[in-house]
């Protein structure tokens, strides 16, 4: 069946510093790919996605691209803030009328001052 | 627009007891989805209801059922609680459009804290 690897956390970094979740998946198909951010206390927010090959998601100066070759979908952004801190989840969906999300474990990250 | 809700947000229930939870889907979405999330086994997929039928379930015992109304609203029942099932049930709600294509994003509610004793 489908299934969703995660790095694993929990991950601390500086502000400022750059940032790195893996995410490598396992599905039939071609799959939508997701990553979700949840904060303490709260339900998941949809951080961003991307639904073909190549194609490139970005939110919130997050990243992260469908490379089916390597069927990764790395989540990185360029210098982190305290308000990054959460934990964040990689996903997958097979589509077609299928709305089951496939989830990672969840890394949480943790940006100190 | 408003989001998902979730009602309620806190629950503490003793076992052998029973649940209904209540969410309401964003306006115009017609797909809700259930989640239970738990540390030990992070976030696993409940069912889904989409024009008022389950179109997907998940691997969870028959204790655990739901329904979708008319109006796109759902809830979500367990019955004869066990403490395993303490966890944050959460709801999310898509389009759900019912032809071949990409997923439809899916928004999700903060959630039911279900605590059982």
């Amino acid at each position: 069946g489908d299934s969703v690897t995660q790095m694993e956390g929990p991950v601390t970094l500086s502000e400022e510093a750059f940032l790195t979740i893996n995410c490598t998946y396992t599905a039939t198909g071609y799959p939508s790919l997701f990553w979700y951010v949840q904060y303490p206390g709260e339900g998941l927010q949809l951080l961003l996605k991307a639904t073909k090959a190549d194609d490139k998601g970005s939110n919130k100066g997050f990243e992260a691209t469908y490379r089916k070759e390597t069927t990764s979908f790395h989540l990185e952004k360029g210098s982190v803030q305290v308000s990054d801190s959460a934990v964040y989840f990689c996903a997958l969906s097979a589509g077609f009328g299928n709305e089951k999300l496939t989830f990672g474990t969840g890394t949480r990250l943790t940006i100190i001052p | 627009k408003a989001g998902v809700t979730q009602t309620p947000r806190y629950l503490i229930k003793t076992r052998g007891q029973q649940v209904t939870l209540s969410c309401s889907p964003i306006s115009g979405h017609r797909s809700v989805s259930w989640y239970q999330q738990t540390p030990g086994q992070g976030l696993q997929f409940l069912f889904e209801y989409f024009s008022e039928t389950q179109r997907n379930k998940g691997n969870f015992p028959g204790r655990f059922s739901g329904r979708q109304f008319s109006n796109s609203r759902s809830e979500m029942n367990v019955s004869t609680l066990e403490l395993g099932d303490s966890a944050l049930y959460l709801c999310a709600s898509s389009l759900g459009r019912d032809s071949g294509g990409a997923t439809d994003t899916q928004y999700f509610g903060p959630g039911t804290r279900l605590t059982v004793l």
